[in-house]
């Protein structure tokens, strides 16, 4: 079955300063990876998602990326805010198939004063 | 337009009690899913219906935990008995589809600890 690692864990970054989160699939027939944040304590919520027909995608200061050779794909987030500290998840599914969503164990981003 | 409720949002027991969480997907979502998530993981996926359907459970547990999604709208998780490892939040989602996995939105989920 599809297995999505998720790099880093951890990630601090100054406020202003770009975060890149990283994240690899193992099925080459996924073809829909959403991220989600999710803050302290609350549901995840989709903030950006990416369908395997595109490489790249972008909704204001976030924008996501995919390789599909390579089979990673990654946030990107610029101008970084002390709202963006949360955990954010990477996943990846096969929509038209199972649709099952699979997730990344997640990155907890910490924006530095 | 109202968001996917669970309750209760927190349970305590002790380890061999039973417990049931409750789910209402949003209004004309076919699809719904519950979800564990252990502290500092992502969600996992426990099972997925389809309307009343069961579409996937390869990773519940079926030994302790069940789930039944009656008239295709509500749903219930059970775990029966419980052990310290089902210590985690329970999140229940739904889709308008089950091939548009975009349109997932999480309920605010139950958080259960078990002693």
């Amino acid at each position: 079955g599809e297995n999505v690692e998720q790099h880093p864990s951890t990630l601090s970054v100054q406020e202003g300063d770009s975060a890149v989160i990283k994240c690899t699939y193992s099925d080459s027939a996924s073809n829909y990876f959403p991220w989600y944040k999710q803050e302290l304590g609350k549901r995840p919520q989709l903030i950006i998602d990416i369908r395997s027909n595109v490489g790249e995608k972008k909704d204001q200061r976030i924008a996501v990326t995919l390789n599909k050779t390579a089979k990673h794909f990654s946030l990107h987030i610029t101008e970084t805010q002390p709202e963006d500290s949360a955990v954010y998840f990477c996943a990846a599914c096969i929509v038209n198939r199972d649709d099952k969503i699979i997730f990344g164990k997640g990155t907890r981003l910490h924006i530095l004063p | 337009e109202a968001g996917v409720a669970q309750s209760p949002r927190y349970k305590i027991i002790e380890k061999r009690q039973s417990v049931a969480f409750w789910c209402n997907p949003i209004s004309g979502h076919a699809t719904l899913y519950w979800y564990q998530q252990i502290l500092g993981q992502g969600p996992k996926l426990l099972i997925q219906f389809q309307n009343n359907g069961v579409v996937d459970d390869s990773q519940l547990p079926k030994d302790r935990f069940s789930a039944e999604r009656l008239k295709g709208v509500d749903s219930t998780l059970k775990i029966q008995p419980a052990k310290l490892e089902d210590s985690a939040v329970y999140l229940c989602a739904s889709s308008l589809v089950v091939w548009r996995a975009d349109t997932q939105y999480f309920g605010p989920g139950t958080r259960l600890t078990v002693l």
